[in-house]
């Protein structure tokens, strides 16, 4: 029930087009979902997060798309870039409860744009 | 700027011979996080520190043990490095109350010879 499903294990767009990574979740104590994007050898950063109260979050070319009753969130990358090329990680944690704030992560979508 | 930063970057050491990693931050988070990261995979957790107080995740060996003398420090300790504990070894804080964002050190590159 602690599992973040997160499909495909790898990706990969040609330059401007739409890159989409989903993830699933069964835990409906979750109420936080970030994505972090992390290159090689870098540590994981934040690129977008999103909360059980809207369904849709954009942040220039990344949106998050939320569906609470199917427990579903995806990443898409709009007029995806090289520069993108990473690995991106979904994750969610719960506010309460034992595990409190600890993030349970995705097993990590390997993205590849191509020039 | 504010940040978590990790040392060594890169750290080599032999089978069985303990070695100590450390991370400073300076957002003045309350929560520590020591991750493992091994290649292709997601970051695991072994254990954090809201404030002084310690929380092992259950599946964390015996091995690993890790001290925070004040906010801004924590180290992770390996007794005995076997093969398989090379991997990155990431740092991260939050601040509950604040935004959930947990930020994430460069990480450290351990190799066990």
């Amino acid at each position: 029930q602690q599992q973040v499903k997160q499909s495909p294990q790898s990706l990969i767009v040609q330059k401007g087009g739409i890159s989409i990574i989903n993830c699933a979740y069964e835990n409906t104590a979750f109420d936080y979902f970030p994505w972090y994007q992390q290159f090689p050898g870098k540590g994981p950063a934040l690129l977008i997060a999103i909360r059980p109260d809207v369904s849709e979050k954009k942040e220039g070319r990344f949106t998050i798309s939320f569906n609470k009753s199917a427990k579903q969130f995806s990443l898409h990358i709009m007029d995806s870039q090289p520069g993108d090329s990473a690995t991106y990680f979904c994750a969610a944690s719960a506010a309460y409860g034992g595990s409190q704030g600890n993030l349970i992560f995705g097993k990590g979508t390997k993205l590849s744009v191509k020039p | 700027d504010a940040m978590v930063i990790q040392n060594p970057r890169y750290q080599v050491t032999q089978f069985g011979k303990p070695v100590t990693l450390s991370c400073s931050q300076t957002l003045n988070h309350n929560v520590m996080y020591w991750y493992q990261q091994k290649s292709s995979q997601a970051p695991k957790l072994l254990f954090h520190y809201y404030d002084k107080d310690f929380n092992n995740e259950a599946d964390t060996p015996d091995n690993f043990q890790s001290r925070r003398p004040n906010t801004s420090f924590c180290f992770l300790d390996i007794r005995s490095p076997g093969l398989g504990d090379a991997a990155m070894y990431l740092c991260a804080t939050s601040s509950p109350g604040g935004s959930d964002e947990q930020f994430f050190g460069p990480g450290t590159r351990l190799t066990v010879l």
